[in-house]
């Protein structure tokens, strides 16, 4: 079974241009996580997607990060403009939740972003 | 609102020394709990969980993990360390009834001396 599937897999950018992350979720699976991970700050939950629909994003920095989730097999999480600070590994990452118990997060390998 | 805590930010330990890395969470009601294990420079990868049932939970690579539910705990446990288990450690909690969020601890840094 294919996992959660992110592009770039790395990507190197100057300061003040858009960035754009893509993310398919693992097929079947209802609910869609951001997370960004640097060594100052660990590991940070940005937005999270139930149904297609933002449950919390009081984890997206500021107004320049946005995400949007389309369908239930894409999501997009965009930077405009890139600052130095957003340099970070993005992780996606999904699961099948609906009330049951026993639901397990699976993550992607992540995007590697480098602001320069 | 939930946390997770972990006791420890960085622990090192020689080839064959047992393992035991804290996690407490704060949640009154049913919880899920996990182990994700992040190898350097990979992604988070699943340990073990916790659902329901016997509180001693067996995991790969001869991790395990125990729930107290009285201590809101659920150490993660290994016998003896190997040098490939050399990563760094989350613990995450998922509650049932509060939203459908997962909440990761801080992670603790494991290295192991060869």
């Amino acid at each position: 079974d294919a996992g959660v599937i992110q592009s770039p897999r790395h990507e190197v950018t100057e300061m003040g241009q858009e960035v754009t992350l893509r993310c398919k979720p693992i097929s079947g699976h209802n609910s869609l996580f951001w997370y960004r991970q640097t060594m100052m700050r660990g590991l940070e939950l940005l937005i999270y997607f139930n149904n297609n629909v933002p449950i919390d994003d009081s984890g997206m920095p500021e107004d320049r990060f946005s995400a949007k989730m389309p369908n239930a097999s894409f999501s997009t999480l965009k930077i405009q403009p890139s600052e130095p600070r957003d340099s970070a590994v993005y992780f996606c990452a999904s699961s099948q939740q609906g009330g049951r118990p026993g639901n397990t997060i699976y993550f992607g390998e992540g995007s590697w972003l480098t602001v320069v | 609102a939930q946390s997770v805590s972990q006791h420890n930010h960085h622990v090192i330990l020689s080839e064959a020394a047992s393992l035991e890395l804290g996690c407490n969470y704060s949640y009154g009601g049913t919880v899920n709990l996990f182990w994700y294990v992040q190898y350097p420079g990979q992604h988070l990868q699943l340990l073990l969980k916790y659902f329901s049932g016997d509180p001693l939970v067996k995991g790969i690579k001869g991790f395990e993990a125990e729930f107290i539910k009285s201590k809101f705990s659920f150490n993660l446990r290994k016998p003896s360390v190997q040098w490939s288990d050399t990563a760094e450690y989350f613990c995450a909690v998922n509650a049932n009834n509060y939203g459908q969020n997962f909440v990761f601890g801080p992670g603790t840094r494991l290295s192991v001396l060869p």
